[in-house]
């Protein structure tokens, strides 16, 4: 079965600080990879998405950048945080073909504090 | 501007007692409507999806509503559990596009006491 593993689950960081978000999938290859940020009140809000190794589409303009140096494995990185940047970061994955019975597999996301 | 509007934003209901969640859409045409579960800390969790031609669909002690006439969802709770607090959000595919392209309701956060 398909798994998606997401780290670090929570994290603290002085604004100006680097930041690295890893997220794997298991069980499945060539899947497409999304980031989405999650607000308090406000719908998923879609960062990245990568239909595969090297293919970054950046859905918002930000502070945030995002990497996909293997099939399975999804980065989302900054070089300097803003306060502005603490949120629920969610990774997931999906088929590549649409399918009604195939939704978005997320992961258990990571809880960002910049201080 | 396509949007999806979830109501009530929260909600308190004791342990035993049903409840009814409901989703507002304008996103027309559609290609499918999904409820996610999200527990506290964790990523969503596909509940039930619907087309646009599909009225009713239930999973356990869930049942998502659709009518698409009045381009709205309800997702029904019966029985309700404690493990049922959590977040329900409500998402639109449109027709067009691919997963990237998926809009989110905001969600209604459930708290169910005992």
């Amino acid at each position: 079965s398909q798994t998606i593993h997401q780290w670090p689950a929570t994290l603290v960081q002085p604004v100006g600080s680097p930041l690295s978000l890893e997220c794997t999938v298991e069980g499945t290859s060539n899947p497409n990879l999304y980031w989405y940020r999650q607000a308090a009140g406000r719908g998923l809000q879609l960062l990245f998405y990568s239909v595969g190794i090297g293919q970054i589409s950046s859905e918002v303009p930000q502070n945030l950048s995002a990497s996909r140096p293997q099939d399975r494995q999804f980065i989302l990185s900054s070089k300097k945080l803003l306060l502005s940047d603490s949120g629920f970061y969610l990774c997931a994955w999906s088929s590549k073909r649409i399918s009604y019975n195939s939704p978005l597999h997320f992961g258990n996301g990571t809880r960002l504090t910049v201080t | 501007k396509n949007q999806v509007e979830q109501s009530p934003q929260s909600l308190i209901i004791l342990e035993g007692k049903n409840c009814t969640l409901q989703c507002n859409y304008t996103v027309s045409p559609f290609s499918n409507l999904r409820w996610y579960k999200q527990d506290t800390g964790r990523g969503p969790v596909s509940l039930t999806i619907m087309t646009f031609s599909e009225n009713t669909k239930s999973n356990g002690r869930y049942t998502a509503t659709l009518d698409a006439d009045t381009k709205q969802s309800s997702l029904h709770i019966t029985a309700s559990q404690l493990s049922d607090s959590a977040s329900y959000i409500c998402v639109v595919s449109p027709p067009s596009g691919g997963y990237n392209k998926l809009i989110f309701g905001a969600g209604t956060r459930l708290a169910v006491h005992p």
